[in-house]
């Protein structure tokens, strides 16, 4: 079954760039939706992106400014980068994947999500 | 800035019903609004129950059950075991933006 894993650094500096990698594993990155999703301590989920196989992207309206997301089909990956980064950045990150039914893909609908990873600024 | 609420905590009995609902700061939530519902307990990733209002995912159990109620999207817990004590999050999209929105959580308690 597919499988999303996270990676990446779990300590980060004020004022620097914040990335993440998410490998899809036992399944293709293709034909799907891909976000990052972020989690404060103690409190709710936030919505932070999404990329489509192709490359296409959105972010949300509150983090585009500082939000990149890629995709590297020819590893499987996607990634996240956000800079300038603050205490307020700090939280566990997850990346997931949106449901497709044969006939339509649900963007919000995220069906398979890694285990997360915890990012601290500081 | 668009909110969804929903109530920040319930407790059930087990074996009880529990219905939790999302609300839309921008007025009735309807079927366009897509709503999906995603259970976390301590420590680990969230899972997904239910998606465009009512449709469940293949692991998801028969007791859980979505719908629109009163103008907010609902999830129904029948029979509701221990193992379902956990936080549930909705999350609704605005198609005008193209954007998804978390609520803030419910805290189940089986009790």
């Amino acid at each position: 079954q597919v499988q999303l894993q996270e990676s990446g650094p779990g300590l980060v500096k004020p004022s620097e760039t914040l990335s993440l990698t998410c490998t899809v594993s036992g399944g293709s990155i293709s034909s799907y939706f891909w976000s990052w999703i972020r989690q404060p301590p103690g409190k709710g989920l936030e919505w932070i992106g999404y990329i489509y196989y192709s490359g296409s992207t959105y972010y949300s309206p509150s983090l585009k400014s500082r939000v990149t997301i890629s995709v590297d089909t020819s590893k499987n990956q996607f990634s996240l980068k956000l800079n300038s980064v603050t205490a307020a950045d700090t939280a566990v990150y997850y990346c997931a994947r949106s449901h497709c039914s044969s006939t339509s893909c649900y963007r919000y609908a995220f069906d398979i999500w890694g285990q997360g990873t915890m990012v601290i600024v500081s | 800035q668009t909110v969804v609420t929903q109530e920040p905590s319930l407790t059930v009995s087990p074996g009880g019903t529990v219905t939790l609902t999302c609300a839309s700061s921008t007025g009735a939530v309807t079927s366009d609004y897509y709503a999906n519902w995603f259970q976390q307990k301590p420590g680990q990733a969230p899972r997904a129950l239910i998606y465009s209002t009512s449709n469940k995912h293949s692991w998801t159990p028969a007791r859980f059950s979505g719908s629109l109620l009163g103008g907010k999207a609902a999830l129904t817990l029948s029979g509701v075991q221990p193992e379902d004590e956990a936080e549930y999050y909705c999350l609704l999209y605005y198609g005008s933006a193209q954007l998804g929105v978390f609520g803030g959580g419910t805290k189940l308690t089986v009790l």
